[in-house]
């Protein structure tokens, strides 16, 4: 499997930035994606990263070092609507599979 | 609206019963995926489609569930002689175009209960 390990919860202040990390071991990693979930509602995509390095969008980014099994989710000028779970899924072709595998996510609150 | 829907929205069924769902994905997407989630998971992989073909199904699937795509379209996930450990929410999804990128569109989900 790829062991994805991603904090269960996580809070922050209205306005203030918050990264949150995803591990992961793979035999033939290719391509690590981040979905946002509200409660009770379909994860929306956000991201995709099969490079090294940082991909920016808007107030989102995310950030992977395959090397080191890595990556983050930077969320600048944090909005009450961004509390929500953060899923990061990976994609391991080493099984001939080419569905990504989700980790637990991580429940961000945020608070005024 | 243009997304991904699902029917029903919610199913309580009785243990043993038989229950259908249906998945009707954006109408140029040729992949679909269902997946299983709950409450504190991650949306678990369980089958996947391009055009009619089921091309990938996961090794933890029962051989009481099935899934269909006749006609490369909408998609049918049936559950027979259902377990309590079958409730959760059954996400549908479908996507197109490069399947390495593979962004993925969610429906809203069916949550079953089963009694």
């Amino acid at each position: 499997g790829q062991n994805i390990d991603q904090p269960t919860e996580m809070t922050a202040t209205e306005g203030a930035i918050v990264q949150i990390n995803c591990t992961y071991q793979t035999s033939g990693f290719n391509g690590l994606f981040w979905y946002q979930q509200h409660a009770g509602e379909a994860p929306t995509f956000l991201s995709y990263n099969v490079l090294d390095g940082l991909e920016e969008k808007g107030r989102f980014s995310s950030f992977l070092s395959r090397s080191k099994g890595y990556s983050y989710l930077l969320l600048k000028e944090l909005q009450m609507k961004d509390s929500a779970s953060y899923l990061c899924a990976v994609r391991d072709e080493a099984g001939g599979s080419y569905i990504p595998t989700f980790g637990r996510g991580t429940s961000l609150i945020v608070h005024p | 609206d243009t997304g991904v829907s699902q029917d029903p929205r919610h199913k309580i069924t009785k243990r043993g019963q038989n229950v259908t769902f249906r998945c009707d994905p954006i109408s140029e997407h040729n992949r679909l995926y269902w997946y299983r989630q709950t409450l504190g998971q991650g949306p678990e992989f369980l089958t996947y489609f391009q055009n009619e073909a089921q091309l990938e199904k996961s090794r933890l699937l029962s051989d009481r569930f099935s899934a269909e795509r006749p006609k490369g379209s909408f998609s049918t996930l049936e559950i027979q002689r259902t377990e309590q450990g079958d409730s959760a929410m059954y996400l549908c999804a479908s996507s197109v175009g490069d399947i390495s990128r593979n962004e993925q569109f969610f429906g809203p989900g069916t949550r079953l209960t089963v009694l």
